[in-house]
């Protein structure tokens, strides 16, 4: 069954550096998503991607935020300046076109720790 | 925004009873509600949804309700077994597929033998 794979699994960093967290959707989906989950939180929308571009954002996905698809299979986020709240869960979604698109099948997700 | 409202927060059953979650939404736009499975340490995994155009959806032992008047919708668990032991998370979305999933703070199930 196709699944929805992220790496790395664990990432541990310093304040201010750079983070990318990468995902591969599953290969016929259409819609990619970030969502992160704070440890024994709700799990929580960053931003949405269709057709190469950004459709939506939650008032988290800020300006050191960032998302790219730079090739046919990857899905990245990109964390510019890292700050201690930024420690969490983040996990990639993807979903499918027409019926199937709200359908959202997540990632194992990537455990971030900012020292 | 939307605001998903789920309870109870912690649930404990006796292996083979049922086991119920409740949640609320706040926008009568959502059209799109799925519930998830979370397991230590893993990501959420799908377990059933449901469109606003049907008001009840079964799959073995799961099923989901949903009263779009009253704006809630719940997850139904029969012949509980060790294996249902996990958080379940409640989720609502509107419109559509680029449209982000709004969460519920999560229900803990304790299966006890």
């Amino acid at each position: 069954e196709p699944e929805v794979t992220q790496t790395p699994s664990h990432q541990v960093t310093q304040m201010g550096q750079e983070v990318i967290l990468r995902c591969v959707p599953i290969s016929n989906h259409l819609y990619f998503y970030w969502y992160r989950q704070i440890l024994g939180q709700k799990v929580e929308f960053l931003v949405s991607f269709y057709n190469n571009e950004i459709s939506e954002k939650s008032e988290i996905f800020d300006d050191q935020f960032s998302v790219e698809r730079p090739d046919g299979s990857n899905f990245t986020l990109k964390i510019r300046s890292t700050k201690l709240e930024d420690s969490a869960m983040y996990f990639c979604a993807s979903s499918g076109g027409g019926t199937g698109r709200k359908t959202q099948y997540f990632g194992p997700g990537t455990r971030l720790l900012v020292l | 925004g939307e605001n998903v409202e789920q309870h109870p927060s912690t649930l404990s059953v006796q292996e083979g009873d049922s086991a119920v979650i409740k949640c609320t939404y706040s926008d009568s736009a959502s059209n799109y509600f799925p519930w998830y499975k979370q397991e230590l340490g893993k990501g959420p995994q799908l377990i059933i949804d449901i469109r606003s155009n049907v008001g009840e959806k079964k799959d073995q032992r799961i099923a989901v309700t949903l009263n779009k008047t009253a704006k809630h919708f719940s997850l139904h668990i029969t012949e509980t077994q060790p294996e249902d032991s996990a958080v379940y998370f409640c989720a609502a979305s509107t419109g559509g597929g680029a449209d982000g999933l709004t969460f519920g703070k999560g229900t803990h199930l304790i299966i006890q033998p």
